[in-house]
């Protein structure tokens, strides 16, 4: 298993303005992955975070709005960029070791 | 396109029941499905683990069974009990690339 801490565990951010999330996870691991839950819904994949090279994004989401860094095999980062209400959710850092996947605390985002 | 959807989306029992929660997905071809829990507001916690050669798995009171041809998954849950009371969430895994699609989630309470 792994064990993964996300930062920070919640905020109260400005539309306009960005946020970085920060995933660590005590082992190092190939695939890195973002997820986002909006209220009340199900988790939808944003990207996946490969190390040494860009992000490989889902289908309606962009670089622009969330860029993610991969300086490693145990970190990543998630930025979500000039924030509206719409991005209020909790982003979730997730890991696979092989077969199985293991999921971070989450970070609850609120955009006012 | 795969898609995943969870019947009920929510349930309500008396403490002791025994209880299965439904999945079901259109694509047969997958990796794996994977069961996880939600508590509010937290993370996801991984519960079973089917690869897609498997049948069913089984941890404690949980038992989580896997028919590919007919595009559906079960979770079982013995004697349920108020700490069981959570939402539980289904995921099935396309490939190899680790990217999982969920679905909407069953919400459980456990009445004492």
């Amino acid at each position: 298993s792994a064990v993964i801490s996300q930062k920070p565990s919640r905020d109260i951010c400005q539309r306009g303005t960005s946020l970085t999330i920060q995933c660590q996870v005590d082992s190092q691991v190939t695939m890195m992955f973002w997820y986002r839950q909006q209220p009340g819904q199900s988790l939808t994949l944003i990207a996946t975070a490969n190390q040494g090279s860009e992000a490989t994004y889902e289908s309606g989401f962009v670089i622009d709005k969330f860029p993610i860094s991969r300086p490693n095999l145990t970190f990543s980062t998630l930025t979500v960029s000039n924030m509206s209400p719409e991005d209020s959710s909790i982003y979730l850092c997730s890991v696979g070791t092989g077969y199985e996947q293991y999921f971070g605390p989450g970070t609850r985002l609120t955009v006012t | 396109k795969q898609e995943v959807t969870q019947i009920p989306a929510a349930l309500s029992v008396p403490e002791g029941e025994n209880l299965v929660l439904n999945c079901s997905f259109t694509d047969s071809a997958i990796y794996n499905l994977q069961w996880f829990r939600q508590d509010p507001g937290k993370g996801l916690t991984s519960l079973l683990l089917i690869q897609s050669s498997q049948r069913e798995q089984t941890s404690g009171r949980l038992n989580a069974s896997l028919d590919k041809s007919s595009g559906r998954s079960t979770l079982y849950i013995a004697a349920s009990q108020p700490g069981d009371s959570a939402t539980y969430l289904c995921a099935v895994g396309s490939s190899n690339t680790g990217k999982l699609i969920f679905g909407q989630g069953t919400t459980l309470q456990v009445k004492p």
